[in-house]
């Protein structure tokens, strides 16, 4: 079968770093991406991984191990407008799969 | 147009009648998706187009739900009967393409905001 784990929420304080983990099970695995979507909005891509290694787009950055199945989206110097859903989702070779989203909460 | 256009915005229809949704994905998309959002929830997949390939059909909820692909382009996702557990935001998205090599990013219209009454 196939999933996709992320936490349903995370609390932080803005100007610090948050980390959101995302875990898969999946076959055809391509690589992983992340979007954003904020309330009322539609969501945007924001990253996509598909070798092992970090990517970084500045504040933002993401990870993959393959081999673990295992990624993460990382988030520095919080803003309150980071406040928003954040959707993993695996590109499989024949489809794109999201996950349920994780609910950032930003604290001031 | 410059990005995935989505109509109506939002539609208000009464229990028992049917409702079409339209999508116009960007030119040159051949990958096409609908989904449905409820309110703070995550996307559920509905159904997905591909070229000229069957549309995966995998997440439609039942045989109320449909959509066409007309000419590779535009679609509609029909729901016959509507029910009050169908109001939700319906999303589309198109992309060039899960082996397209970019990631297949996805490209989401604003929504419809389905309300049955």
């Amino acid at each position: 079968g196939q999933s996709l784990e992320q936490p349903s929420e995370v609390t932080a304080v803005e100007g610090a770093i948050v980390q959101i983990n995302c875990t898969y099970q999946t076959s055809g695995f391509y690589g992983l991406s992340w979007y954003q979507q904020h309330d009322g909005g539609a969501p945007t891509f924001l990253s996509y991984n598909a070798l092992d290694g970090l990517e970084e787009t500045g504040r933002f950055s993401s990870f993959l191990s393959r081999s673990d199945s295992y990624g993460y989206l990382l988030l520095q110097e919080l803003q309150m407008k980071d406040s928003a859903s954040y959707f993993c989702a695996v590109n499989r070779d024949d489809k794109i799969i999201f996950g349920k989203g994780t609910r950032l909460h930003i604290l001031p | 147009g410059a990005g995935v256009s989505q109509s109506p915005s939002n539609k208000v229809t009464e229990k028992g009648k049917d409702v079409e949704l339209r999508c116009d994905p960007i030119s040159g998309h051949t990958a096409l998706y609908w989904y449905r959002q409820s309110l703070g929830q995550g996307l559920e997949f509905l159904i997905y187009f591909q070229g000229n390939s069957a549309p995966d059909k995998s997440g439609l909820p039942s045989d109320r739900f449909s959509a066409e692909r007309t000419g590779g382009s535009v679609s509609t996702l029909t729901i016959q009967r509507t029910q009050q557990e169908d109001s939700a935001v319906y999303l589309c998205a198109s992309s060039l393409g899960a082996t397209s090599g970019s990631g297949d990013i996805q490209y989401f219209g604003a929504g419809t905001r389905l309300s049955v009454l």
